[in-house]
C-alpha cells in the first residue's frame, strides 16, 4: 500500500478484556516497529521486527504485551487483561531493513481502557 | 542505556526562527532524526543526519551536530502557522535501537 495502515483506529474496551491491534506495514519493508505514546509522553519503544523474528521484545511492559507477525508483513499486538494504564496510542512504524532506518509511521490506534 | 531529552515547549511568532534542542548520551550514536507529528496524526520523518556530518541543510530546515557536546538542533527559518507541531529527536545506537525523545511543542504565535 501506499502508507502504513493500523485498523481499528479508535478502541474502547473494558478493564480486564484483550484487545488485538492491527498493523499492516509499507510493502516491501521488512522491519517493523511498535510503539506506545501516552498523552504528554515521548514514544515508548515495545518491541522490533526483522522479518517475522523479534530480536528486541525488551520494551513489552510486561507479559500481558506480546506481539507477532506472519508473512514477512501483517503484525498484530495483542493486550491481554486490559489495565487502564494500559490506554494510549499505539504506533505501528516500518522501514528497510537498512541504515539509516528511516521509519515510516501509521496513523496510530487510540486505546482506551474503562 | 541511551537517554534522549528535550525542552517540552517552545513559542515563537510566525517569521521568526524556531530552534529546537536535543541532548544524547550515547556517543557512539549512527544516525539522528528529527520527526514532526501534527495534530492526530503518526509521526513523519522530516531529516535525518549521519553521525560523521556537522551540518545539514533542506529547504527551511537546518540540523546542527555538536557531537562532542552530545547535542542536536533543529533550525526553522520563517517559522510558519503550519510549522505548528510536536517535534521529536531520535537517536539510533548502536544496537540498532532507535530511542525517541518525549517531543517539543512549537507553539506558533501571530
Amino acid at each position: 500500500g501506499a502508507g502504513v495502515s493500523q485498523s481499528p483506529s479508535n478502541k474502547v474496551t473494558e478493564k480486564g478484556k484483550d484487545v488485538e491491534l492491527r498493523c499492516d506495514p509499507i510493502s516491501g519493508h521488512t522491519a517493523l516497529y511498535w510503539y506506545r505514546q501516552s498523552l504528554g509522553q515521548g514514544l515508548e519503544f515495545l518491541i522490533y521486527f526483522q522479518g517475522n523474528s523479534a530480536p528486541d521484545k525488551s520494551g513489552l511492559p510486561s507479559d500481558r504485551f506480546s506481539a507477532e507477525r506472519t508473512g514477512g508483513s501483517v503484525s498484530t499486538l495483542t493486550i491481554q487483561r486490559t489495565q487502564q494504564e494500559d490506554s494510549a496510542v499505539y504506533l505501528c512504524a516500518s522501514s528497510l531493513a537498512t541504515w539509516p532506518y528511516e521509519q515510516y509511521f501509521g496513523p496510530g490506534t487510540r486505546l482506551t481502557v474503562t | 542505556g541511551e537517554d534522549v531529552e528535550q525542552s517540552l515547549f517552545l513559542s515563537v511568532r510566525e517569521g521568526d526562527s524556531s530552534v529546537i534542542n536535543c541532548t544524547y548520551t550515547d556517543s557512539s550514536s549512527t544516525y539522528l532524526y528529527w520527526y514532526k507529528q501534527e495534530p492526530g496524526a503518526g509521526l513523519q520523518l522530516l531529516t535525518y543526519i549521519f553521525s560523521n556530518m556537522d551540518m545539514k541543510q533542506d529547504q527551511r530546515l537546518t540540523v546542527l551536530l555538536n557531537k562532542k557536546d552530545k547535542h542536536l538542533s533543529l533550525r526553522i527559518a520563517d517559522t510558519q502557522t503550519g510549522d505548528s507541531a510536536i517535534y521529536f529527536c531520535a537517536v539510533a545506537n548502536r544496537d540498532d535501537k532507535i530511542i525517541f525523545g518525549k517531543g517539543t511543542r512549537l507553539h506558533i504565535l501571530p
